[in-house]
């Protein structure tokens, strides 16, 4: 039972544009959710994240957008850049479950220059 | 701080022996995680402590599986006997509190059972 799906496992940008990664959920009780980033052979470090009870946080060049109506959040990277090529993955969390994440399958972005 | 540090970084082993994973958390986190990266399911969560407690172990796929918080400092999880679906890159994890939203990974061990 997948909670929390990344149905595209891959997607190219071309830098300087708008990168937009989508993540859907099924469980309507999670309170946060939250997107990690991933270089090979290195661990998923924390990128930004929204409560559920907002629909927008901004952080820099990082915009997450929350549907709730939708079971839907969105990462927005403007304007992307060739570092920024990496696995992202959408995670959601309960409050009430001790802090475990719930992660999707992530998604590979490739800026190319 | 180091970090969350994992080891070994790699490790290959035969089909049917025995694997050790180990963990040292942050200092002072009180939660740790083991999460599963997969192609097709991404990062699952195996095993969660609480203060060295096993909170929830509903992730495990196996009893072949096994975990362990001796003290705050360190873990480990075993597979025994090791199977070649069980390669993956095994990932620890560690939070300053139970509630917190965010988590601090380790590089990962990389397990391949031939």
């Amino acid at each position: 039972d997948q909670q929390v799906k990344q149905n595209s496992p891959s997607l190219s940008v071309q830098e300087g544009r708008i990168s937009i990664l989508n993540c859907d959920y099924t469980n309507s009780m999670f309170d946060y959710f939250l997107w990690y980033k991933k270089y090979p052979a290195e661990g998923p470090t924390f990128l930004i994240s929204i409560s559920s009870i907002k629909d927008k946080n901004e952080d820099g060049r990082f915009t997450v957008f929350l549907n709730k109506s939708a079971k839907h959040l969105s990462l927005h990277i403007v304007p992307s850049q060739p570092g920024d090529s990496a696995v992202y993955f959408c995670a959601a969390i309960r409050y009430n479950q001790g802090g475990k994440l719930i992660f999707g399958q992530g998604t590979e972005l490739s800026v190319k220059p | 701080d180091a970090g969350v540090i994992q080891s070994p970084r790699h490790e290959v082993t035969e089909m049917g022996q025995e694997v050790t994973l180990r963990c040292k958390p942050i200092s002072g986190h009180n939660s740790l995680f083991w999460y599963r990266q997969t192609m097709m399911r991404g990062l699952e969560l195996l095993i969660y402590f609480n203060n060295n407690v096993p909170i929830d172990d509903s992730g495990m796929p196996e009893d072949r599986f096994s975990a362990k918080m001796p003290n705050a400092s360190f873990s480990t999880l075993k597979i025994q006997p090791s199977e070649p679906r069980d390669s993956a890159v095994y990932f620890c994890a560690s939070s300053p509190t139970p509630t917190n939203t965010e988590a601090f990974f380790g590089q990962g061990t990389r397990l391949t059972v031939v």
